[in-house]
Parts: structure tokens; C-alpha cells; sequence
């Protein structure tokens, strides 16, 4: 157990809708990743989290967004769902921006 | 980040040591080597990484070449339990994900 924790688990939307997904890091760390891992695929860097500010983003579009709050938690959100938006969605919290990464148990969107 | 490649697949008995590969040849001097796996539908389990030295730890060892161009995991006394896909990685901070290796221990 890594001490992070995402939710909710699992998640069906339909599209156009719009999703948050939450994830609360391992206490002391105030950096969150979140990765996007579709079926058979490794995980792709979405966005940075560092002390509530957006400190580095992946090739995601706009609609991919995110907060930090003071506590270090965080939330994913997706707006206008698209199909190929179904995915294993992974947050990893660490020290510092180059510290190691610990992941969650991730949040399986699926998006009809 | 620089890019790593890794063998698709491969099989190990169970007990015995596993040697995974990893080519990193354009790795830039500020990048560390990381081991991350991911056991089927799970979130990736960091395993070990390191810079330029060996490294060891309760999971597995770690071999960097001295050039820093290639590196080995090796999971000393596989297990049933250790059969995932296993990534290398080389980064600053951003994890980039290849395909991975696909480990399978067979008894």
C-alpha cells in the first residue's frame, strides 16, 4: 500500500458528459501526477500538481483539467467526454516534483 | 525524457533469478533509471532506482552499466506473485511509460 487513494473506483459516463476524479496523496508529499492508461497501453502523463499549481502538462487537450488543494489532494476533470476518453486514470503523489512516485490504485472511467 | 526499449516479453521459473533489460542509449546525465511494475488492472508499484551506482533493496537490484547507456533489474528469487509488466524508465520527473516487458514466472 502506497498510502494514496483515488476515487471513485469505477465510473460510467455517457458522452459529452463531464467527470471529476479525486486523489489524496500520501501524507507529507505535496506533488500529484496523473496519468491516463488506456487498455494495453502504459501510462500517459497528463499534468503536474506542485503546492496548487499546474507545474508541467502532457500532449492532453484542454478539456483535461485539474486543482490542488491546500491539503495536497487533487481532482482530474474531464469535460465533453469523447469515447476514446475510457481509460485507467492514475494519480501518483511524491516529495517534490523529482521525488519518487507512488501510485494509486487508479479510477476506471467508461465512457459509452 | 529520453526513450528506453525493452524486450516485449519474457518467462522465468519460479525461485530462480530474473534478469531484466533495458537500453537507454541517450539517457542525459540528469535522468535517473526507474523501475516501476504493474500487476494486471492495478496501479504501477515503484520498485527501485538510481543514478549512476548500483543499487539494491528489499525488491530487487538494480545494475547501471558505467557508460549509464543500458541497466538490469534483477528480481533475485522469482515468484508466482511477481509475474507483471515491468517498465523501465529513465526521467527528471515526468514518468514516461513505454509498453514495458511482460514478465511471466511459471512454476
Amino acid at each position: 500500500e502506497t498510502g494514496v487513494t483515488q476515487s471513485p473506483t469505477h465510473l460510467i459516463k455517457t458522452r459529452g458528459q463531464q467527470v471529476t476524479l479525486r486523489c489524496s496523496s500520501q501524507s507529507g508529499h505535496n506533488t500529484v501526477s496523473w496519468y491516463q492508461q488506456a487498455l494495453g497501453q502504459g501510462p500517459q502523463f497528463i499534468f503536474q500538481y506542485y503546492r496548487e499549481e499546474e507545474n508541467g502538462r502532457g500532449n492532453f487537450p484542454p478539456r483535461f483539467s485539474g486543482l490542488q488543494f491546500p491539503n495536497y489532494s487533487s481532482e482530474l476533470n474531464v469535460n465533453a467526454l469523447e469515447l476514446d476518453d475510457s481509460a485507467l486514470y492514475l494519480c501518483a503523489s511524491s516529495l517534490s516534483g523529482r521525488e519518487t512516485q507512488y501510485f494509486g490504485p487508479g479510477t476506471r472511467l467508461l465512457v459509452l | 525524457d529520453a526513450k528506453t526499449t525493452q524486450p516485449t516479453s519474457m518467462d522465468c521459473a519460479e525461485g530462480r533469478a530474473a534478469n531484466l533489460p533495458c537500453n537507454h542509449s541517450t539517457i542525459s546525465g540528469n535522468e535517473y533509471v526507474y523501475w516501476y511494475r504493474q500487476i494486471h488492472s492495478q496501479g504501477p508499484q515503484y520498485i527501485i532506482h538510481g543514478l549512476k551506482n548500483n543499487e539494491t533493496n528489499e525488491m530487487a537490484s538494480l545494475i547501471i552499466t558505467e557508460d549509464r547507456k543500458s541497466s538490469t533489474l534483477i528480481l533475485p528469487h522469482a515468484t508466482l506473485r511477481d509475474t507483471a509488466v515491468y517498465y523501465c524508465i529513465v526521467s527528471r520527473d515526468k514518468l514516461s511509460f513505454g509498453a514495458g516487458t511482460t514478465v511471466t514466472v511459471r512454476a
